[in-house]
């Protein structure tokens, strides 16, 4: 099951740089929409968590959600190096089990 | 605070050699899952429990079996490793209110 889609990556970048980190899905179903980072060797961290269409912003962190171009994206202002992880948008159509694409490699250089 | 834990961190078995590995929380979740996650892949769902009701997902190998004796706990088993079960075992929980899940910092397994 692919309801997702994410560019992989590697995306570096320089320190103090905005990112932009992008998830397509297919289902136009999709009432929830989350971002999970994962810093290597380690489980998944909630980073972002919206309902339906619109913006949420948290700190330096923007979600996104485009509903009518099946497009949710993660803005990062100011990168840091600690904000080096991988970024995962997992497929919710259904509740309660999520569906992970490949996930977007981040690497902010100092 | 309330987590969830995951033990071994660490797991060195042996080629064919049977290997449990556990998770627990202290979230009151009734939900518990485990992922499969090779290097360089996104966490792959083997199963959860929703209370004790076991779902399998229609690709887990049969190698792969779970218990769940109580809420906090929850056990994978591997029967019989081989070398591609080689990976970063995830365990997380959620509420069946809410939607998001949360992980545990996952066991890596090695097979010898």
């Amino acid at each position: 099951q692919k309801e997702v889609e994410q560019d992989p990556g590697p995306l570096s970048v320089p320190e103090g740089a905005i990112v932009s980190l992008n998830c397509t899905y297919s289902n136009s179903a999709f009432q929830y929409f989350m971002w999970y980072r994962q810093y290597s060797r380690k489980g998944p961290e909630l980073l972002m968590y919206t309902y339906s269409s619109g913006n949420k912003e948290d700190g330096r962190f923007t979600a996104q959600v485009d509903k009518s171009s099946k497009y949710i994206s993660l803005f990062i202002r100011d990168s840091q190096p600690s904000d080096s992880a991988t970024y995962l948008c997992p497929d919710l159509y259904n509740f309660n089990k999520f569906y992970f694409g490949s996930g977007t490699k981040l690497n902010v250089k100092p | 605070d309330a987590m969830v834990i995951q033990n071994p961190r660490y797991q060195v078995t042996q080629f064919g050699k049977p290997v449990t590995l556990s998770c627990s929380q202290t979230l009151n979740h009734n939900v518990m899952y485990w992922y499969q996650q090779k290097s360089s892949q996104a966490p792959k769902l083997l199963f959860h429990y929703y209370d004790k009701d076991f779902n399998n997902e229609a690709d887990t190998p049969d190698n792969f079996q779970s218990r769940r004796p109580n809420t906090s706990f929850c056990f994978l088993d591997i029967r019989s490793p081989g070398l591609g079960d080689a990976a970063m075992y995830l365990c997380a929980t959620s509420s069946a209110s809410e939607e998001t899940q949360y992980f545990g910092p996952g066991t890596r397994l090695l097979v010898l």
